[in-house]
C-alpha cells in the first residue's frame, strides 16, 4: 500500500520570501503525484500533478515541483509567496493502475506574513 | 456553478440520529469519492463509487456508515447512529475518468456535528 508523509505540519514564512513544503512517498509500484491547495472553509484545488515525463512539474500561481525517484520525494517550491498563498497543501499519491483512489499526507499549513 | 455541489454544508446531530450527505458531481462526471477530514489529520479515503457500483470501500468504517450513487440523483453517504466521534468535515470529489491520472474536482464539504 502506499502512503504519504507531509513533513511540516505548518511553515511560516514572510511575503516575498521562498517557500519548500516536502512530501516523501512509499510505494512498491510506479505512482502518480499530486499537490493541492485548500483555502479556508473550501474544497480542494488541483495546484499541479506529475504522472510521466519531466520530473519538474510547473503548476498554477507560480508552484512547481520536482519528483524525485531515488529520494521517493515530491516537494513543492515557489520563488516568492505572497499573503494570498496563506492556506493548507496536500500532497497526494495514486498507483497507476486502473481503479484507485488518491491517498492525501496530513496536510502542511503556509502562514504568509507581512 | 458546474462544480460539485454538496449539501447540506454544515448538518448538526445528536448522538444516535442519522446523517445523510449528498453529493452532485461536476456534470458528465461518473466517479465520485467521498473523503474525512479531521483536524490535523488530512484527508482520509472513505470510498470510491461509480454509477450503482462500489469501486473500492477500504476506507469505510464496517459499521454505521454507507455510500450510494444511483443511476439518477446525487451520491449520498449514510451515517447511522452516530456518535461524537463522526464529527468532521466530509469531502465529495468527482472525476470524468479513473481518478488515477487525472483531476479530482472536490466539493465545498459537509460539516457535521455531533453534539
Amino acid at each position: 500500500a502506499q502512503s504519504v508523509t507531509q513533513l511540516d505540519s505548518q511553515v511560516p514564512v514572510f511575503e516575498e520570501a521562498p517557500v519548500e513544503l516536502r512530501c516523501n512517498y512509499s510505494s512498491s509500484v510506479s505512482v502518480y503525484l499530486f499537490w493541492y491547495v485548500q483555502y479556508p472553509n473550501q474544497g480542494l484545488q488541483l495546484l499541479l500533478k506529475y504522472l510521466s515525463g519531466s520530473t519538474l512539474v510547473k503548476g498554477i500561481n507560480g508552484f512547481e515541483a520536482e519528483f524525485n525517484k531515488s529520494q521517493t520525494s515530491f516537494h513543492l517550491r515557489k520563488p516568492s509567496v505572497h499573503i494570498s498563498d496563506t492556506a493548507e497543501y496536500f500532497c497526494a499519491v495514486s498507483h497507476n493502475q486502473a481503479g484507485t483512489a488518491l491517498i492525501f499526507g496530513k496536510g502542511t499549513t503556509l502562514s504568509v506574513s507581512s | 456553478n458546474a462544480g460539485v455541489m454538496q449539501n447540506p454544508r454544515h448538518l448538526v446531530r445528536r448522538r444516535g440520529q442519522e446523517a445523510r450527505l449528498r453529493c452532485s458531481p461536476v456534470k458528465g462526471h461518473s466517479h465520485v469519492y467521498w473523503y474525512r477530514q479531521l483536524p490535523e489529520e488530512g484527508l482520509k479515503f472513505m470510498v470510491y463509487l461509480q454509477k450503482e457500483n462500489i469501486i473500492d470501500e477500504s476506507g469505510m468504517p464496517k459499521e454505521r456508515f454507507s455510500a450510494e450513487f444511483p443511476k439518477e440523483g446525487p451520491s449520498i453517504l449514510r451515517i447511522q447512529q452516530v456518535v461524537r466521534g463522526d464529527s468532521a468535515a466530509y469531502f465529495c470529489a468527482s472525476s470524468q475518468g479513473q481518478t488515477n491520472t487525472g483531476e479530482l474536482f472536490f466539493g465545498e464539504g459537509s460539516r457535521l456535528t455531533v453534539l
